[in-house]
């Protein structure tokens, strides 16, 4: 069974920093990973996709790597900003399912 | 891109009568819908695996007969909390992949917050 973990489970940051949230995963024999954002009572909003044949996959600030034989992906987040304070969820997917980390908390501080 | 539309938002009911959700697929065809259920400051936890035209698939753990999942169509998924209680206040949210979209990805609706009172 796939379990997924997520350090740190929260963080604090002044605005501008560049941050790095770790997803480590048990079972490497995914067809991708999918990394999340969750805003408060709010849904999910698909962050980054990458394939099980990439290493990593960028949009704008944000830039996710993905070691599957290590079942490690990272998301980095360059110059924060107080709009990105969210829960931050990574998703393998193995066999049409998606397992869920329990996210990242991350609060952006002006 | 595909769009998962989730309704209603928000519902209160009392204790011992049921409540429909609804998750629909707004710009694609979805054979396949999942739902999840979100306690307070912890992860989506699948409940299980809604085909369309054939039973549900429910994870180990969730009773069927309590959820009712029916996929009818292409692009609609239910789900019906039966005699609810309000340990079954919590966040739910539902999702489907579209075929032709971003490989593999998967869409959320928005969520719906069920509370039992």
């Amino acid at each position: 069974k796939q379990e997924v973990t997520q350090i740190p489970a929260a963080l604090s940051v002044p605005e501008g920093e560049n941050l790095v949230l770790n997803c480590s995963f048990t079972d490497s024999a995914i067809y991708n990973l999918q990394w999340f954002r969750q805003d408060p009572g709010k849904g999910l909003t698909s962050l980054l996709l990458i394939q099980s044949s990439q290493r990593e996959q960028t949009s704008g600030r944000l830039n996710a790597s993905l070691d599957k034989s290590s079942g490690r992906s990272t998301l980095y987040i360059a110059a924060s900003q107080p709009g990105d304070s969210a829960t931050y969820l990574c998703a393998p997917n193995a066999g049409n399912m998606l397992t869920f980390g329990g996210g990242t908390r991350l609060m952006v501080k002006p | 891109g595909a769009v998962v539309s989730q309704h209603p938002s928000r519902v209160i009911c009392k204790s011992g009568t049921s409540v429909k959700i609804e998750c629909r697929s707004l710009d694609f065809q979805a054979t396949t819908m999942f739902w999840y259920r979100q306690f307070p400051k912890q992860s989506l936890m699948l409940m299980a695996t809604s085909n369309e035209g054939s039973k549900a698939t429910y994870e180990q753990g969730v009773e069927k007969d309590k959820f009712l999942i029916n996929h009818a169509s292409l692009t609609l998924s239910t789900l019906t909390v039966t005699s609810a209680h309000p340990e079954d206040s919590s966040f739910y949210i539902c999702s489907a992949r579209d075929p032709a979209g971003t490989v593999g990805g998967y869409t959320f609706g928005s969520g719906t917050r069920l509370t039992v009172v």
